[in-house]
């Protein structure tokens, strides 16, 4: 069973379009995240949620809506996409400190915004 | 904002070469870790460290956090191709922090 997994794995859209990706974990964790590599591969954080709630809000443009309706699922929603949002964006989960056990990433959802 | 720099950031060596690859900032953190990605997969938790000054060995990497818990060191003796990926640190603040700061990594190649 895979501990984290995310859907799709690859995801082309038109600028301007709305859609959403998956996530979820069976491990039990508390915690969530939504990170995004560039293509650089540098990891920001986005968003965590711990036991549904809403725990970092980093600067990201509204137009991105995580949704967790319950701690083992945390749901990305994009709007009107734009071509800057192509990336790699990776679900992980936590226990509830970071750094007790580290994160489990998913596999990535690659978005090509086009 | 913690920053955590790594170096090199791409490294291309032979099989059988000994290696190190550094994690440095100007802030202290609670925890560091070091994450294995290969391409198309997600980040992989090779190693937490917690103590400074703590030294933790894994088959033939040894990693090592320094005494400041400022900055770190993975060592890798004698390379192998299936070392080949990208090796990220990682710092957590701690506390009711659940953030990890990540360094922009350094790209591994071990070639036969």
């Amino acid at each position: 069973d895979t501990a984290v997994s995310q859907t799709p794995k690859y995801l082309v859209t038109q600028m301007g379009n709305d859609k959403s990706i998956k996530c979820e974990q069976n491990l039990g964790h508390d915690t969530m995240y939504w990170y995004k590599q560039d293509s650089k591969k540098f990891l920001k954080i986005m968003f965590s949620y711990n036991n549904k709630e809403l725990i970092i809000n980093e600067t990201v443009p509204n137009r991105f809506s995580p949704k967790s309706p319950d701690k083992a699922h945390l749901n990305l929603h994009i709007n009107s996409l734009e071509l800057g949002d192509s990336a790699v964006y990776f679900c992980a989960s936590s226990r509830l400190r970071a750094g007790d056990g580290g994160y489990t990433f998913g596999s990535g959802t690659r978005l090509t915004v086009v | 904002t913690q920053l955590l720099e790594q170096s090199p950031q791409f490294l291309s060596i032979q099989e059988g070469e000994n290696l190190t690859v550094y994690c440095n900032s100007s802030s202290v953190f609670s925890s560091l870790q070091w994450y294995r990605q290969e391409p198309g997969e997600g980040p992989v938790l090779l190693v937490t460290v917690v103590t400074g000054g703590e030294v933790k060995k894994l088959k033939r990497l040894t990693f090592q956090f320094g005494d400041a818990r400022k900055d770190s060191s993975l060592h890798i003796t004698a390379a192998q191709p299936g070392d080949t990926g990208l090796y990220l640190c990682a710092g957590g603040g701690g506390g009711s922090n659940y953030k990890l700061t990540f360094g922009k990594g350094t790209l591994l190649t071990v070639n036969p």
